[in-house]
């Protein structure tokens, strides 16, 4: 049973850049959360998407998009990349619900804006 | 606002001492509390979770304790390894908004010595 799967693993960008990460949720799983994870820090909830529709978002501006396929993975789009991104982007797949919601997160994309 | 503490200064123990990290929050009424390790580069993983109207869990040589009266949460591991080394984030989850998102910690460093 593959688990969260996340691509690339590093990458580079120079500032203005945009860039898409990509992220396939664990099987079973219908829910897809993004979160940003500076060094030193715990990860900051981004955004979630069940049912191909952003669900909730945390405070980041609209910079930060994404998208949710029927297959349930899903993309994060950054625009007019800032030194400040740079960080570790983690996708988190999860079962909506009233449930409590665990999250089985994959092992990141590290990205460094120069 | 919304915050959650957990002690920033890395904690060291001994090889089969017990660990106790804290985790303290305010101005949250959280469903649920959870528990993840992270290792360094890697992705978080979801260790223990526990209901707000639960006191206790275990699981093996881990335990949680849940306060919502002091609003805080410990986490105990017994029998400390030094393969138990990692940082250690709480997370809290509540029942608001239509999603499942975590709001995150900024974890402690756990360091077990032989």
């Amino acid at each position: 049973d593959a688990g969260v799967t996340q691509s690339p693993t590093h990458l580079i960008k120079t500032r203005g850049q945009q860039v898409t990460l990509r992220c396939s949720p664990k099987s079973g799983h219908d829910t897809v959360s993004w979160y940003q994870q500076a060094l030193g820090q715990g990860p900051q909830f981004i955004f979630q998407y069940y049912e191909e529709e952003e669900r909730q978002r945390g405070n980041f501006p609209d910079r930060f998009s994404g998208h949710q396929f029927p297959n349930y993975s899903s993309e994060l789009n950054v625009n007019a990349l800032l030194l400040g991104d740079s960080a570790l982007y983690l996708c988190a797949s999860s079962l909506l619900g009233e449930g409590p919601g665990e999250q089985y997160f994959g092992p990141g994309t590290r990205l460094t804006v120069t | 606002s919304q915050k959650i503490e957990q002690n920033s200064e890395a904690l060291n123990i001994q090889e089969g001492k017990t660990a106790t990290l804290t985790c303290n929050y305010t101005n949250y009424s959280p469903a649920y509390l959870q528990w993840y390790r992270q290792d360094p580069g890697r992705g978080p993983v979801f260790l223990l979770l526990i209901r707000e109207n639960e006191k206790e869990k275990r699981k093996e040589r881990l335990k949680v304790t849940f306060d919502t009266t002091l609003k805080q949460s410990l986490f105990h591991i017994t029998a400390s390894q030094p393969a138990d080394s990692a940082t250690y984030l709480c997370a809290l989850r509540a029942l608001t908004g239509g999603g499942n998102k975590l709001t995150f910690g900024t974890g402690t460093q756990l360091k077990v010595e032989l």
